[in-house]
């Protein structure tokens, strides 16, 4: 049980464009979902908290005009990097956390790459 | 702030070999500690887990014990394998709290 699954699992685009990563709990319900973004070997940093119904919370320093984050379900968060450039090619990498306690499970990330 | 400290890599071992990654950290409260493994090209994979001092993570072969006194959750394996190769990554959250705290990953190698 307790899987998460993210879609694309890659996704190559021009600069300029937006793109869509789907994250999905398969087998439970997530109240709240997180997003986070991990540059090439260094660790995982969180982005957003989003709650299913709610606005999402970002982090300091993330621009949530260009990371537009929607949970509009208990069992879908999506994240859309808008007009995306260069620097925002990453492994973008979410995990979800159910009704009955505090752990997260993590989905299997995407892979961004803005030509 | 809560924050945690591992030992940088890379770590490269002979199969067979002992190792040992070391995890500190900083937390207020009793934080509950993972550790995660990430294979090439792959997501984060619950590796394991304690949550209370004194306890002991264990799966594959890993292990892991919660030490309050020490503030640490050192990973070890007797006898690494060339599937062990991965990233390993120690992670605390809190009591309270959302959200997760990483160290900067650990990344081995295990050669034949």
């Amino acid at each position: 049980g307790a899987v998460v699954s993210q879609h694309p699992s890659w996704v190559i685009c021009k600069s300029g464009t937006s793109v869509k990563i789907e994250c999905r709990s398969l087998d439970f319900q997530a109240t709240t979902m997180f997003w986070y973004r991990q540059f090439p070997k260094q660790s995982l940093m969180l982005m957003a908290t989003s709650n299913e119904g709610s606005k999402a919370t970002y982090e300091q320093g993330v621009e949530k005009d260009k990371f537009l984050i929607n949970h509009a379900s208990l069992t879908l968060s999506t994240l859309t990097v808008t007009s995306a450039h260069p620097e925002d090619s990453s492994f973008y990498i979410c995990s979800a956390r159910g009704l009955d306690g505090y752990e997260q499970y993590f989905g299997p990330g995407t892979r961004l790459t803005v030509t | 702030g809560d924050s945690v400290t591992q030992m940088e890599g890379p770590v490269t071992l002979s199969e067979e070999a002992f190792l040992t990654i070391n995890c500190t950290y900083t937390a207020t409260g009793y934080p509950s500690l993972f550790w995660y493994v990430q294979y090439p090209g792959e997501g984060l994979q619950l590796l394991l887990k304690a949550t209370k001092a004194d306890d002991k993570g264990s799966n594959k072969g890993f292990e892991a014990t919660y030490r309050k006194e020490t503030t640490s959750f050192h990973l070890e394996k007797g006898s690494v394998q060339v599937s062990d190769s991965a990233v390993y990554f120690c992670a605390l959250i809190a009591y309270t709290g959302n959200q997760f705290y990483f160290g900067t990953g650990t990344s081995l190698t295990v050669i034949p």
